[in-house]
């Protein structure tokens, strides 16, 4: 078990472009969530699946923001017309229904 | 307010030293986590406790559910475990979303 991953590590993007991210979690975790980190401030919930149903979206999830994870295994985070508020770390996680949260290294996002 | 408040925001100890950091919260929850991250972003859950007391090497964790409050211990505290301390809470029964404190810095010095 390689633990959760994403990738990219780092994206550098202008204003108005779309970006897309990807989470791959462990393999056993039906329960796959996105959180949002800006600096000095902890990590804010945006979305979470149980494979590949979404059951929660935070207010903070835009319009210009979507989530998918159709096959219930990796997850897709797409951020659309970015701006410069969007940037963030964004934190992917996993874990069993109702147990500890795994926690990927997360994407740097810089939109110049 | 925060739904999560946490304290101190910023912490600094010598090696050796017992470490508290406190953490409150207003909202019913089912589950407190402590978790912790490192300079470049990387999260590590501590603790998942919903009553009493956890203990893992020189940590341990504290809730009182009718106080609304948790404490995180650090015995003989250590240069490496100079990191953000992050207080989270799961705030219902029926899901499993984190709502987070902001953090304690903490660093320790040889």
């Amino acid at each position: 078990d390689t633990g959760v991953s994403q990738d990219p590590r780092h994206k550098i993007t202008k204003r108005g472009q779309n970006v897309t991210f990807r989470c791959d979690p462990i393999s056993e975790h039906n329960r796959l969530y996105w959180y949002r980190q800006t600096l000095g401030q902890g990590p804010e919930f945006l979305t979470y699946f149980q494979n590949e149903a979404q059951l929660e979206k935070s207010r903070l999830l835009s319009d210009r923001f979507s989530a998918e994870r159709p096959k219930g295994s990796f997850s897709t985070l797409e951020i659309q017309r970015t701006e410069q508020g969007d940037s963030a770390m964004y934190l992917c996680a996993s874990s069993l229904i109702g147990d500890t949260q795994y926690f990927g290294p997360g994407t740097r996002l810089t939109v110049l | 307010k925060n739904e999560v408040e946490q304290s101190p925001q910023n912490l600094t100890a010598q090696e050796g030293e017992f470490i508290t950091i406190n953490c409150s919260y207003s909202v019913g929850i089912s589950a407190l986590h402590w978790l912790q991250q490192h300079p470049g972003g990387g999260i590590v859950s501590l603790f998942m406790l919903s009553s009493g007391k956890k203990k893992h090497g020189r940590l341990i964790a504290t809730i009182n559910i009718q106080e609304k409050h948790s404490s995180l211990h650090i015995t003989a505290s250590h240069p490496r475990d100079s990191a953000v301390y992050i207080c989270a809470v799961r705030s219902g029964y029926n899901t499993d979303k984190l709502i987070f404190g902001t953090g304690t810095r903490l660093q320790v010095f040889p």
